[in-house]
């Protein structure tokens, strides 16, 4: 069945590291795929997002490329502030179907 | 807008009791999501409604759980009876479109039963 895999965390980094999370996806078909972060003691909200492959998808300073061949959707930031501690979480769907397929989520703590 | 609320925000019960929760998704919004989250499980999908009609509810534990969504300004999540194994945050989440759309969550009830 379709599945997100994302990098074990917890993530520590000083301010201004460079961040990379991992995820990869298995799926049967061509989804759409999403980066979400939930700030402590609040719901999720949407990160960034991309349909196709090929498509990068930016927000806030984060980005992450759809790269179909390598089944993958890494997310990047160049400068991570302590405002940035959260836990994000790599998912996907269809277009023909609303459910989310989140992965196990990521925890981020940036210390100055 | 108000974005999806979601009541109570917490809740306390003890084992045997009825819960429900409740959800009003964004307005215009035609497709709501329940989610679960626990240390254990992470993120999992309850149930989904598409125009207020159930979609898919594989995710509904058993029988114990119960949704319903009669109007497109309102759906409830009850558990009876519930029991402690049931505690986690509850998110309900709403979106436009029938699939593939961004979905919008809201703060979630945090359910503990005792």
């Amino acid at each position: 069945g379709d599945s997100v895999t994302q990098m074990e965390g917890p993530v520590t980094l000083s301010e201004e590291a460079f961040l990379t999370i991992n995820c990869t996806y298995t799926a049967t078909g061509y989804p759409s795929l999403f980066w979400y972060v939930q700030y402590p003691g609040e719901g999720l909200q949407l990160l960034l997002k991309a349909t196709k492959a090929d498509d990068k998808g930016s927000n806030k300073g984060f980005e992450a490329t759809y790269r179909k061949e390598t089944t993958s959707f890494h997310l990047e930031k160049g400068s991570v502030q302590v405002s940035d501690s959260a836990v994000y979480f790599c998912a996907l769907t269809y277009n023909q179907g609303g459910k989310l397929i989140f992965g196990q989520g990521t925890e981020l703590s940036v210390k100055p | 807008d108000a974005g999806v609320i979601q009541s109570p925000r917490h809740e306390v019960t003890e084992m045997g009791q009825e819960v429900t929760l409740r959800c009003k998704p964004i307005s215009g919004h035609n497709s709501l999501f329940w989610y679960r989250q626990t240390m254990m499980r992470g993120l999992e999908l309850l149930i989904y409604f598409n125009n207020n009609v159930p979609i898919d509810d594989s995710g509904m534990p058993e029988d114990r759980f119960s949704a319903k969504m009669p109007n497109a300004s309102f759906s409830t999540l009850k558990i009876q009876p519930s029991e402690p194994r049931d505690s986690a945050v509850y998110f309900c989440a709403s979106s436009f479109g029938t699939g593939g759309e961004t979905q919008y969550f809201g703060p979630g009830t945090r359910l503990t039963v005792l």
